[in-house]
């Protein structure tokens, strides 16, 4: 079944303590990205990868890293998580960085930093 | 600023009434539209989309959305609301950028909510 896989779907944390969630996708797209989504204000970008080892920031990406070493594959790395990052996080891949297909959405991971 | 806003944050409809989500939007260029659904503890699913062509686009589960080029809105209807039509709505729009590549920004959502 073609899909995005992120892990975990819950993760509570505390400040500071280091953290990934990862996501997988086996479309063979080239195209990944990762949200964040926030009540009233719907889904951020935080990262997008065109490409292998092709990276960019989004539109709120402050905290945040990411890496794409491997096609099917972009974590989500939160080196010193703050409350403010408590949120529901989701991963999404696209066929190709023009954009026209839809994309495919992970099931979402809720993080709480504490 | 390419932006697009999805001015009701909840619609109310009862069960087998018309129903319409609105959504607005503001790109330079052609734009290309989207609506996804999100269930609750679910990742958003694709539902339809316009690029080109005809006006009105027929997606999943019976919905259907009307691209109007001179008032910038693509809004989502259906001609008649199941009580499972119930759940969170988000219209985007693609952006491109300098590069050959693209980005998608979402709206905030608005929540359909429809009573037996």
């Amino acid at each position: 079944e073609a899909q995005v896989t992120q892990n975990p779907r819950y993760l509570i944390t505390v400040t500071g303590k280091k953290l990934t969630v990862t996501c997988s996708q086996n479309m063979n797209h080239e195209y990944m990205s990762w949200y964040r989504q926030d009540p009233g204000l719907g889904l951020r970008q935080i990262y997008y990868s065109m490409n292998v080892e092709v990276t960019d920031k989004g539109d709120v990406p402050e905290g945040y890293k990411v890496s794409r070493k491997e096609k099917r594959n972009f974590p989500l790395i939160l080196e010193s998580p703050s409350p403010n990052q408590t949120s529901l996080y989701f991963c999404a891949s696209t066929p190709s960085v023009k954009g026209v297909g839809g994309y495919t959405f992970g099931s979402g991971t809720r993080l709480t930093v504490v | 600023a390419q932006s697009v806003a999805q001015p009701e944050d909840q619609v109310n409809v009862a069960e087998g009434n018309p129903l319409t989500v609105k959504c607005t939007y503001s790109v330079s260029g052609n734009p290309y539209l989207f609506w996804y659904v999100q269930y609750p503890n679910r990742g958003l699913q694709f539902l339809l989309k316009y690029i080109t062509g005809d006006n009105l686009v027929k997606g999943s589960y019976g919905f259907e959305a009307e691209f109007n080029k001179s008032q910038t809105s693509f809004h989502l209807k259906k001609p008649s609301a199941l009580v499972s039509d119930s759940a969170l709505y988000f219209c985007a729009v693609r952006v491109p950028l300098l590069s050959s590549a693209s980005k998608i920004i979402f709206g905030s959502g608005t929540r359909l909510s429809i009573r037996p």
